[in-house]
């Protein structure tokens, strides 16, 4: 299978912009789509980006996904940054049999 | 409104077998795929399988398969989870979760159910 590795944590100022990454190791980060999910404490966890660059209705334009083939990457940017964006992230994706796997997640401490 | 009701919380004692259930509401159940998630106290989102209930097409994490069934009635739109010879490592926050395409990511969770696994 694959992994996916993300930085355990990032932080930085309100109205900046962060980029939070994800490396795909075992394949190409272009062989399925990458997802991005935002779970604040003790809540269920909400979907910010879908198939790499996709919004979901009601996520702001603030919060943007890309791949990078050359850096074998996924990014999830947040500009614009929002106390109420603090949270872990977690990237995913699938296999080529289907089979999801998560990234171990990323907290992001907006201070 | 769509919605995903999952069953509530349990208490298992070690060796024994559990069933989560997860009820979708307003969409039609049988053209979104349904996925598990689990996440251990303090720890990271784990995938654990998805189903497509229209046919029961179902995909299972490695490392978990023989641990794990999923399983869908399309019949009252419910999908379940079912874990065999649970352990002390299987306590966790049990979620389902809907998705357009197998490899889509998910459109909606459940609340998420909390299964603890303790003698």
């Amino acid at each position: 299978n694959f992994m996916l590795t993300q930085p355990h944590s990032v932080s930085e100022s309100p109205g900046k912009t962060v980029t939070i990454s994800c490396t795909r190791s075992g394949g190409s980060i272009a062989t399925n789509y990458v997802q991005w999910y935002q779970q604040r404490p003790g809540s269920a966890p909400t979907t910010v980006i879908f198939e790499d660059n996709q919004r979901p209705s009601g996520v702001p334009d603030r919060f943007s996904g890309s791949i990078d083939s050359s850096s074998n990457s996924a990014s999830l940017t947040i500009s614009g940054l929002k106390t109420e964006d603090e949270a872990d992230y977690y990237c995913q994706s699938y296999s080529r049999v289907s089979q999801g796997v998560f990234g171990g997640g990323t907290k992001l401490t907006v201070l | 409104e769509v919605q995903l009701e999952q069953s509530g919380a349990e208490v298992k004692k070690p060796g024994e077998s559990l069933t989560i259930s997860c009820k979708g509401s307003g969409y039609d159940f049988t053209t979104y795929w349904i996925g598990w998630v689990r996440q251990k106290p303090g720890r990271g989102l784990e995938w654990l399988g998805i189903i497509y209930p229209a046919d029961s097409d179902t995909r299972y994490s490695p490392s978990l398969q023989g641990h794990v069934t999923i399983t869908a009635d399309k019949s009252i739109t419910t999908a379940y989870l079912q874990l065999s010879g649970l352990q002390a490592s299987d306590t966790a926050i049990y979620y389902c979760a809907t998705h357009q395409g197998i490899y889509s990511g998910v459109v909606y969770w459940g609340p998420g159910a909390l299964v603890t696994v303790s003698s």
